[in-house]
């Protein structure tokens, strides 16, 4: 059974400090695919990043990176300079790939990451 | 346009009404979710629609009725609810249902209290 554990439950920086949010997986499947989201407090769930599991690049969008290790089955995500506007829910999710004919595979998510910024 | 929008924004109602939430993208996709969400907890999957037929149901109580009357639409129809069912819930659809690969993008919610 794949699962996803956000050690961190809540997180409070000063802006324009660095942080990083924590995500380690379990999954069986040598395919599986991994995504952030970001829930502000209007409720509404933003897609930021997918990763498939044999892509082990880094990536940098502005100032957000993700970090994928599949050695420590780990999918860490940085804000660098963070903002206020970054206060949010943020959320790691799992899911295995299901290429049968009629299955569906489910998204699992962590318990997410309460991130406060304070001006 | 990567939207998804949902009606209504709050919802009150009480245990005997009748109601429906509405959702609705425009992105082509295949695949639509409904998702409950309890304060301070992660998402929890109700239903999805791959295709406009029904392909997963989490073991939702029958007194919440999931329609898909075309690809573009998903309504929740809601009868006898409880108090305990009072929660944030949220409509998401993605290009398809059966390959997972493919990131979900959700609407803003339907925050529903039960009196």
């Amino acid at each position: 059974a794949q699962k996803v554990t956000q050690a961190q439950t809540e997180i409070s920086v000063v802006e324009k400090e660095d942080v990083t949010l924590d995500c380690v997986y379990e999954t069986r499947d040598t395919t599986y695919y991994l995504f952030w989201y970001k829930q502000p407090p209007s409720g509404e769930l933003v897609f930021l990043i997918r990763r498939n599991s044999f892509d082990e690049q880094n990536e940098i969008s502005g100032r957000y990176s993700w970090n994928f290790q599949k050695s420590t089955s780990s999918f860490n995500f940085t804000i660098t300079a963070s903002q206020v506007v970054d206060s949010a829910v943020y959320f790691c999710a799992l899911s295995e790939a299901s290429f049968i004919t009629g299955a569906n595979s489910k998204l699992t998510f962590g318990k997410g990451i309460t991130l406060s910024v304070r001006p | 346009d990567t939207e998804v929008t949902q009606t209504p924004k709050h919802l009150v109602m009480g245990m005997t009404n009748k109601k429906s939430l509405k959702c609705e993208q425009h992105m082509g996709h295949r695949a639509m979710y409904w998702y409950k969400q309890k304060a301070k907890k992660p998402p929890e999957l109700m239903f999805v629609y791959s295709y406009e037929k029904l392909s997963i149901n989490e073991s939702v109580p029958s007194r919440f009725s999931p329609e898909c009357p075309n690809s573009s639409l998903l309504n929740l129809h809601l009868h006898a609810l409880q108090p305990e069912d009072s929660a944030l819930y949220l409509c998401a659809s993605s290009q398809e249902g059966q390959v997972s690969s493919y990131e979900q993008y959700f609407g803003p919610g339907t925050r529903l209290t039960v009196t």
